[in-house]
Protein backbone atom coordinates (compact mmCIF):
# COMPACT_ATOMS: atom_id res chain seq x y z
CA UNK A 1 0.00 0.00 0.00
CA UNK A 2 1.49 3.39 -0.98
CA UNK A 3 -0.46 5.33 0.79
CA UNK A 4 -2.10 7.29 -1.72
CA UNK A 5 -5.41 6.40 -2.64
CA UNK A 6 -7.97 7.05 -5.86
CA UNK A 7 -11.47 6.99 -6.25
CA UNK A 8 -13.52 5.34 -8.27
CA UNK A 9 -11.39 2.27 -9.04
CA UNK A 10 -13.43 1.89 -11.68
CA UNK A 11 -15.84 4.16 -13.72
CA UNK A 12 -17.83 3.31 -16.79
CA UNK A 13 -19.73 6.64 -18.86
CA UNK A 14 -21.35 7.33 -21.98
CA UNK A 15 -19.23 9.43 -24.67
CA UNK A 16 -19.64 13.64 -24.23
CA UNK A 17 -20.26 13.17 -20.63
CA UNK A 18 -17.88 14.82 -17.82
CA UNK A 19 -16.50 12.92 -14.84
CA UNK A 20 -13.95 13.58 -11.83
CA UNK A 21 -11.30 11.18 -10.49
CA UNK A 22 -10.19 12.17 -7.06
CA UNK A 23 -6.32 11.52 -5.40
CA UNK A 24 -5.50 11.59 -2.07
CA UNK A 25 -1.55 11.82 -1.56
CA UNK A 26 0.29 10.13 1.31
CA UNK A 27 -0.12 11.90 4.48
CA UNK A 28 2.40 15.17 4.25
CA UNK A 29 3.29 15.04 0.67
CA UNK A 30 3.04 18.14 -1.16
CA UNK A 31 3.54 17.24 -5.02
CA UNK A 32 0.74 15.19 -6.71
CA UNK A 33 1.15 14.54 -10.39
CA UNK A 34 -1.59 12.84 -13.13
CA UNK A 35 -0.75 10.37 -15.20
CA UNK A 36 -2.58 8.38 -18.38
CA UNK A 37 -2.23 5.29 -19.46
CA UNK A 38 -3.80 3.90 -22.74
CA UNK A 39 -4.11 0.63 -24.21
CA UNK A 40 0.13 -0.25 -25.38
CA UNK A 41 1.42 3.00 -23.50
CA UNK A 42 3.83 3.45 -21.52
CA UNK A 43 2.47 6.01 -18.68
CA UNK A 44 1.75 9.80 -20.18
CA UNK A 45 2.70 12.12 -17.71
CA UNK A 46 -0.27 14.99 -17.50
CA UNK A 47 -0.29 17.37 -14.84
CA UNK A 48 1.90 18.22 -11.59
CA UNK A 49 0.87 20.25 -8.81
CA UNK A 50 2.40 21.40 -6.08
CA UNK A 51 0.73 22.84 -2.60
CA UNK A 52 -2.18 23.82 -4.98
CA UNK A 53 0.00 25.60 -7.58
CA UNK A 54 0.17 23.95 -11.35
CA UNK A 55 4.02 23.51 -11.47
CA UNK A 56 4.09 21.74 -14.93
CA UNK A 57 1.61 20.60 -17.85
CA UNK A 58 1.92 17.52 -20.08
CA UNK A 59 0.42 16.58 -23.29
CA UNK A 60 -3.07 17.15 -21.47
CA UNK A 61 -5.77 17.98 -23.65
CA UNK A 62 -7.99 21.05 -23.03
CA UNK A 63 -10.82 18.89 -22.52
CA UNK A 64 -9.02 18.08 -19.10
CA UNK A 65 -8.52 20.12 -16.03
CA UNK A 66 -7.18 19.58 -12.47
CA UNK A 67 -6.72 20.87 -9.66
CA UNK A 68 -5.19 20.66 -6.03
CA UNK A 69 -7.49 21.70 -2.66
CA UNK A 70 -6.01 23.49 0.20
CA UNK A 71 -6.12 19.85 2.28
CA UNK A 72 -3.83 18.22 -0.66
CA UNK A 73 -6.10 16.21 -2.84
CA UNK A 74 -6.72 16.36 -6.45
CA UNK A 75 -9.66 15.74 -8.85
CA UNK A 76 -8.82 15.61 -12.65
CA UNK A 77 -11.68 16.28 -14.90
CA UNK A 78 -12.44 15.23 -18.14
CA UNK A 79 -15.19 16.57 -20.54
CA UNK A 80 -16.63 15.77 -23.82
CA UNK A 81 -15.41 12.29 -23.35
CA UNK A 82 -14.45 10.29 -26.58
CA UNK A 83 -14.10 6.89 -27.33
CA UNK A 84 -10.21 7.12 -27.00
CA UNK A 85 -9.97 8.86 -23.33
CA UNK A 86 -10.25 4.98 -22.12
CA UNK A 87 -7.66 4.30 -20.02
CA UNK A 88 -6.02 3.96 -16.54
CA UNK A 89 -5.54 6.96 -14.84
CA UNK A 90 -2.87 6.83 -12.34
CA UNK A 91 -2.03 10.04 -9.25
CA UNK A 92 1.09 9.87 -7.64
CA UNK A 93 2.51 11.49 -4.97
CA UNK A 94 6.17 13.13 -3.73
CA UNK A 95 7.31 15.07 -0.32
CA UNK A 96 8.39 18.18 -2.26
CA UNK A 97 9.17 18.87 -6.28
CA UNK A 98 12.22 17.83 -6.13
CA UNK A 99 14.16 16.09 -8.72
CA UNK A 100 14.97 12.74 -6.65
CA UNK A 101 11.77 13.04 -4.85
CA UNK A 102 10.50 9.62 -5.19
CA UNK A 103 6.87 9.62 -6.93
CA UNK A 104 4.34 7.36 -4.89
CA UNK A 105 1.40 5.50 -6.97
CA UNK A 106 -2.33 5.13 -6.07
CA UNK A 107 -3.70 1.95 -7.62
CA UNK A 108 -5.51 3.89 -10.66
CA UNK A 109 -9.13 4.44 -11.83
CA UNK A 110 -9.84 2.35 -14.72
CA UNK A 111 -12.62 4.88 -17.14
CA UNK A 112 -14.31 3.14 -19.71
CA UNK A 113 -16.07 5.31 -22.19
CA UNK A 114 -18.95 3.56 -24.33
CA UNK B 1 7.95 10.88 -29.20
CA UNK B 2 9.40 8.37 -27.16
CA UNK B 3 12.43 9.40 -25.04
CA UNK B 4 12.22 6.43 -23.03
CA UNK B 5 12.44 3.17 -25.09
CA UNK B 6 11.96 -0.14 -23.35
CA UNK B 7 12.67 -2.43 -26.74
CA UNK B 8 11.53 -5.83 -25.00
CA UNK B 9 8.23 -6.34 -24.53
CA UNK B 10 8.69 -9.42 -22.33
CA UNK B 11 10.80 -11.86 -20.76
CA UNK B 12 10.92 -15.06 -19.29
CA UNK B 13 13.69 -16.13 -16.79
CA UNK B 14 14.03 -19.59 -14.99
CA UNK B 15 13.88 -18.98 -11.11
CA UNK B 16 17.71 -18.62 -9.49
CA UNK B 17 18.91 -17.27 -13.00
CA UNK B 18 19.33 -13.65 -13.12
CA UNK B 19 16.63 -11.20 -14.99
CA UNK B 20 18.27 -8.46 -16.94
CA UNK B 21 15.84 -5.79 -18.32
CA UNK B 22 16.82 -3.28 -20.65
CA UNK B 23 16.36 0.49 -21.21
CA UNK B 24 17.10 3.39 -23.93
CA UNK B 25 16.62 6.70 -23.94
CA UNK B 26 17.10 9.73 -26.16
CA UNK B 27 17.49 12.65 -24.05
CA UNK B 28 20.99 13.89 -22.49
CA UNK B 29 19.26 16.22 -20.09
CA UNK B 30 17.82 13.58 -18.10
CA UNK B 31 19.89 13.30 -14.84
CA UNK B 32 18.04 10.52 -13.00
CA UNK B 33 16.47 7.60 -13.33
CA UNK B 34 13.97 5.15 -11.81
CA UNK B 35 12.60 1.73 -12.03
CA UNK B 36 9.10 0.70 -11.41
CA UNK B 37 7.41 -2.93 -10.85
CA UNK B 38 3.99 -3.38 -11.44
CA UNK B 39 1.25 -6.16 -10.96
CA UNK B 40 -1.93 -6.01 -12.37
CA UNK B 41 -4.74 -3.78 -11.03
CA UNK B 42 -2.41 -2.33 -8.48
CA UNK B 43 -0.54 0.98 -9.49
CA UNK B 44 3.08 1.17 -10.19
CA UNK B 45 5.80 0.53 -7.32
CA UNK B 46 9.24 1.90 -6.94
CA UNK B 47 12.08 -0.49 -6.90
CA UNK B 48 15.29 1.48 -7.15
CA UNK B 49 16.75 4.52 -8.97
CA UNK B 50 20.29 6.03 -9.53
CA UNK B 51 21.53 9.58 -10.60
CA UNK B 52 23.38 10.22 -13.40
CA UNK B 53 26.48 11.12 -11.29
CA UNK B 54 26.65 7.04 -10.81
CA UNK B 55 27.05 4.36 -12.75
CA UNK B 56 25.43 1.50 -10.20
CA UNK B 57 23.60 1.00 -7.63
CA UNK B 58 22.19 -2.00 -5.82
CA UNK B 59 19.29 -2.46 -3.22
CA UNK B 60 19.50 -6.51 -2.11
CA UNK B 61 18.71 -8.68 -5.37
CA UNK B 62 17.91 -5.43 -7.84
CA UNK B 63 21.01 -3.62 -8.78
CA UNK B 64 20.74 -1.02 -11.26
CA UNK B 65 23.27 -0.16 -14.24
CA UNK B 66 23.43 3.14 -15.92
CA UNK B 67 26.09 3.61 -18.97
CA UNK B 68 25.45 7.14 -19.98
CA UNK B 69 27.59 7.53 -22.90
CA UNK B 70 25.29 4.90 -24.85
CA UNK B 71 22.28 6.14 -22.82
CA UNK B 72 21.11 3.09 -21.82
CA UNK B 73 20.32 1.25 -18.35
CA UNK B 74 19.32 -2.04 -17.34
CA UNK B 75 18.02 -3.27 -14.42
CA UNK B 76 19.56 -6.88 -12.81
CA UNK B 77 17.81 -8.97 -10.56
CA UNK B 78 19.47 -11.63 -9.20
CA UNK B 79 18.62 -14.34 -8.10
CA UNK B 80 15.04 -14.25 -9.94
CA UNK B 81 11.89 -15.24 -7.95
CA UNK B 82 8.14 -16.00 -8.89
CA UNK B 83 7.08 -13.10 -6.89
CA UNK B 84 8.95 -10.61 -9.14
CA UNK B 85 7.05 -11.86 -12.57
CA UNK B 86 5.43 -7.97 -13.35
CA UNK B 87 5.51 -5.53 -15.58
CA UNK B 88 8.75 -3.10 -15.42
CA UNK B 89 9.02 0.22 -16.19
CA UNK B 90 12.29 2.37 -16.43
CA UNK B 91 11.01 5.88 -15.89
CA UNK B 92 13.65 9.14 -16.24
CA UNK B 93 13.61 12.77 -15.44
CA UNK B 94 16.01 15.95 -15.18
CA UNK B 95 16.46 19.28 -15.14
CA UNK B 96 17.25 21.36 -18.34
CA UNK B 97 15.51 22.02 -21.69
CA UNK B 98 12.81 19.48 -22.90
CA UNK B 99 12.06 17.90 -20.05
CA UNK B 100 10.36 19.17 -16.63
CA UNK B 101 11.65 19.00 -12.84
CA UNK B 102 9.75 16.33 -11.37
CA UNK B 103 8.00 15.10 -14.38
CA UNK B 104 8.92 11.32 -15.42
CA UNK B 105 8.76 10.14 -18.74
CA UNK B 106 8.03 6.25 -18.87
CA UNK B 107 9.12 3.63 -21.24
CA UNK B 108 6.24 0.87 -22.19
CA UNK B 109 7.17 -1.82 -20.13
CA UNK B 110 8.61 -5.45 -20.02
CA UNK B 111 6.75 -8.00 -19.01
CA UNK B 112 8.96 -10.35 -16.56
CA UNK B 113 7.78 -13.78 -16.32
CA UNK B 114 9.86 -15.80 -13.75
CA UNK B 115 9.22 -19.67 -13.89
CA UNK B 116 10.10 -22.55 -11.33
Amino acid sequence: DSGVTQTPKHLITATGQRVTLRCSPRSGDLSVYWYQQSLDQGLQFLIHYYNGEERAKGNILERFSAQQFPDLHSELNLSSLELGDSALYFCASSATSGLTDTQYFGPGTRLTVL
Amino acid sequence: DQQVKQNSPSLSVQEGRISILNCDYTNSMFDYFLWYKKYPAEGPTFLISISSIKDKNEDGRFTVFLNKSAKHLSLHIVPSQPGDSAVYFCAASGFGRGSTLGRLYFGRGTQLTVWP
